[in-house]
């Protein structure tokens, strides 16, 4: 199917335990987005890539890891998941660019950290 | 980077014209005002952009004043299936990675009724 997928759609998991949200996007776009939303702050971003092997850091990085060894994947790790991690994780894709982009967004991943 | 501020919520009626005001004071040169709708359980979606003046769409009008300080979501005659949280995104992205400039506002729900 085309578009944009996350999984798996929900997922509880215990702290300390290592966590990987997959993202993948069927329409070759350049950029690919991670975002965390929690109530009270709206979407954050946590880090983006501009390119297959590019990424970079977003507003709140810390006890994530990212990788882009493909264009359409770029999974999202927590390498020892807190509590603090419980959100919802949207993935997001897009042409990219200077000017004029459009995110895509996936249906998000639903995390629990107990 | 540019901190966006909404209203929390709006309330308004099937049929009305809804304007919802993102002030973002410290907009820089390079950044683009962008609109995203999220309904309940799913990602945002992409509503509309610009970067001076008007823009006009099918779905919605975007003003933006000269200093850019500011910009409007304008929605012509709402309908019940127009209630959702709308955010509004400042920022643009280089190509070939840099600093996060990507700031998302808290969003602004809209709650239409018959």
């Amino acid at each position: 199917d085309a578009g944009i997928t996350q999984s798996p759609r929900y997922k509880i998991t215990e702290t300390g335990r290592q966590v990987t949200l997959m993202c993948h996007q069927t329409w070759s776009h350049s950029y690919m987005f991670w975002y965390r939303q929690d109530l009270g702050h709206g979407l954050r971003l946590i880090y983006y890539s501009a390119a297959a092997d590019i990424t970079d850091k977003g507003e709140v990085p810390d006890g994530y890891v990212v990788s882009r060894s493909k264009t359409e994947n770029f999974p999202l790790t927590l390498e020892s998941a807190t509590r603090s991690q419980t959100s919802v994780y949207f993935c997001a894709s897009s042409e990219g660019g200077a000017v004029d982009y459009e995110q895509y967004f996936g249906p998000g991943t639903r995390l629990t950290v107990t | 980077l540019a901190k966006t501020t909404q209203p929390i919520s709006m309330d308004s009626y099937e049929g009305q014209e809804v304007n919802i005001t993102c002030s973002h004071n410290n907009i820089a040169t390079n950044d683009y005002i962008t609109w995203y709708q999220q309904f309940p359980s799913q990602g945002p979606r992409f509503i509309i952009q610009g970067y001076k003046t008007k823009v006009t769409n099918e779905v919605a009008s975007l003003f933006i004043p000269a200093d850019r300080k500011s910009s409007t979501l304008s929605l012509p005659r709402v309908s019940l299936s127009d209630t959702a949280v709308y955010y509004c995104l400042v920022g643009y992205l280089p190509y070939g990675g840099a600093t996060n400039k990507l700031i998302f506002g808290t969003g602004t729900l809209l709650a239409v009724q018959p």
